[in-house]
């Protein structure tokens, strides 16, 4: 069974701090990894979607990265904003076929708070 | 990216009634549609898979009769709980796929539901 783990669990940096967010997976046998943000009582909003085959992905201020040998991804946030405070969560989703398709496994998040 | 619409996004209702919370994709045809539940401070919990036209799937531990879900389009699918008691309390997340691509879900707003 798929567990994702994300560390930190939460985070305090001052603003225009550059900064990185890792998930861990336990099985390498991903069809694609996904990084979502949460804001407090809202539903989730995709950042970055990284498929199996490749390493990385970019968005504005955003860079995601995978080592889906090493059973890791990466978040890196650059110059962070008060407006980037939110939940982040990582997700994976299994190789196709069998009874897990298209099931997200979601790590428990890390916090950020980025203060003026 | 895609857009999907949940509703109501808050309800309180008195214990022993049933709740229904409707999840729409806006612009796309969703094949399959997730229910999550996330209890405060803590990840998305996956409830069950809905497939147009055929019976849900739920995951280990949910129950079906007090969960009923139907998906009988390609662009709504409901959630029913039934009979609800203040246990059922949580915040309710869905989320869809169109089929395609890199299994690319889009996630709804969130329905955050009380029970007194």
């Amino acid at each position: 069974k798929q567990e994702v783990t994300q560390i930190p669990a939460a985070l305090s940096v001052p603003e225009g701090e550059n900064l990185v967010l890792n998930c861990s997976f336990t099985d390498s046998a991903i069809y694609n990894l996904q990084w979502f943000r949460q804001d407090p009582g809202k539903g989730l909003t995709s950042l970055l979607l990284i498929q199996s085959s490749q390493r990385e992905q970019t968005s504005g201020r955003l860079n995601a990265s995978l080592d889906k040998s090493s059973g890791r991804s990466t978040l890196y946030i650059a110059a962070s904003q008060p407006g980037d405070s939110a939940t982040y969560l990582c997700a994976t989703i299994p190789s196709a076929g069998g009874t897990s398709y298209g099931k997200l496994t979601f790590g428990q998040g890390t916090i950020l708070t980025v203060h003026p | 990216g895609a857009v999907v619409s949940q509703h109501p996004s808050r309800v309180i209702c008195k214990s022993g009634t049933s709740v229904k919370i409707e999840c729409r994709s806006l612009d796309f045809q969703a094949t399959t549609m997730f229910w999550y539940r996330q209890f405060p401070k803590k990840s998305l919990m996956l409830m069950a898979t809905s497939n147009e036209g055929s019976k849900a799937t739920y995951e280990q531990g949910v129950e079906k009769d007090k969960f009923l879900i139907n998906h009988a389009s390609l662009t709504l699918s409901t959630l029913t709980v039934t009979s609800a008691h203040p246990e059922d309390s949580s915040f309710y997340i869905c989320s869809a796929w169109g089929g395609e691509g890199p299994y690319e879900q889009y996630f709804g707003p969130g329905t955050r539901l009380t029970v007194t």
